[in-house]
């Protein structure tokens, strides 16, 4: 079966950085997505990783490992703003978006 | 402006009754999706529409048809509503689904409560 795995809830400090892992075992891989998702509201697309290794957006980094199946998402100078749902997502053989759980990450001043 | 919006954003119905969402973007954008988020988070696609084609079609209960009007509207009718179709409903719009790498853009969701 395909299975993605991430951490249910972290807690991080205001201004320090935080990282969310996501492991996956999956028919296929066409590419990893970062969604972020704010308590009643919609998903939104934060990065998508398809090669090997790190991909910097700012505050945000993503990272892949095809052959481990794995890939973190880094945030880096924390805000309250980023108190969210962060949802890994990976893009299989059928190129199907499969979802994880999603990691809630509180942010503490 | 909205780019992918659905009405309505809260929907409490009785269990078998018969209700509608409607979903509408104005990206321009080919391919449409359905999908439905559960109490533990997890979000399952039901349904996509490329230019009025369904093109994935999830084992989701038959109750549940997707209708299409124009590339812009894919709209869900739920027959016979069940307590277990109680749910967040996330309309999703991409700009070509054949493209993977194509980023999906969600509308705010809507929460059906089924009593």
């Amino acid at each position: 079966g395909q299975n993605i795995d991430q951490p249910t809830e972290m807690t991080a400090t205001e201004g320090a950085i935080v990282q969310i892992n996501c492991t996956y075992q999956t028919s296929g891989f066409n590419g990893l997505f970062w969604y972020q998702q704010h308590a009643g509201e919609a998903p939104t697309f934060l990065s998508y990783n398809v090669l090997d290794g790190l991909e910097e957006k700012g505050r945000f980094s993503s990272f892949l490992s095809r052959s481990k199946g794995y890939s973190y998402l880094l945030l880096k100078e924390l805000q309250m703003k980023d108190s969210a749902s962060y949802l890994c997502a990976v893009l299989d053989s059928n190129y199907q978006l499969i979802w994880g759980a999603g990691t809630k990450l509180i942010i503490k001043p | 402006d909205t780019a992918v919006s659905q009405t309505p954003k809260y929907l409490v119905t009785q269990m078998g009754n018969d209700k509608s969402i409607k979903c509408e973007q104005n990206l321009g954008h080919d391919t449409m999706y359905w999908y439905k988020q559960d109490s533990k988070k997890f979000l399952k696609i039901m349904f996509s529409y490329n230019n009025k084609e369904l093109i994935i079609n999830e084992t989701v209960p038959n109750r549940f048809s997707p209708k299409s009007p124009d590339k812009a509207h894919l709209n869900l009718h739920i027959n016979s509503l069940e307590l277990g179709d109680s749910a967040v409903y996330f309309c999703a719009s991409s700009q070509d689904g054949s493209q993977v790498t194509d980023t999906q853009y969600f509308g705010p969701g809507t929460r059906l409560t089924v009593l």
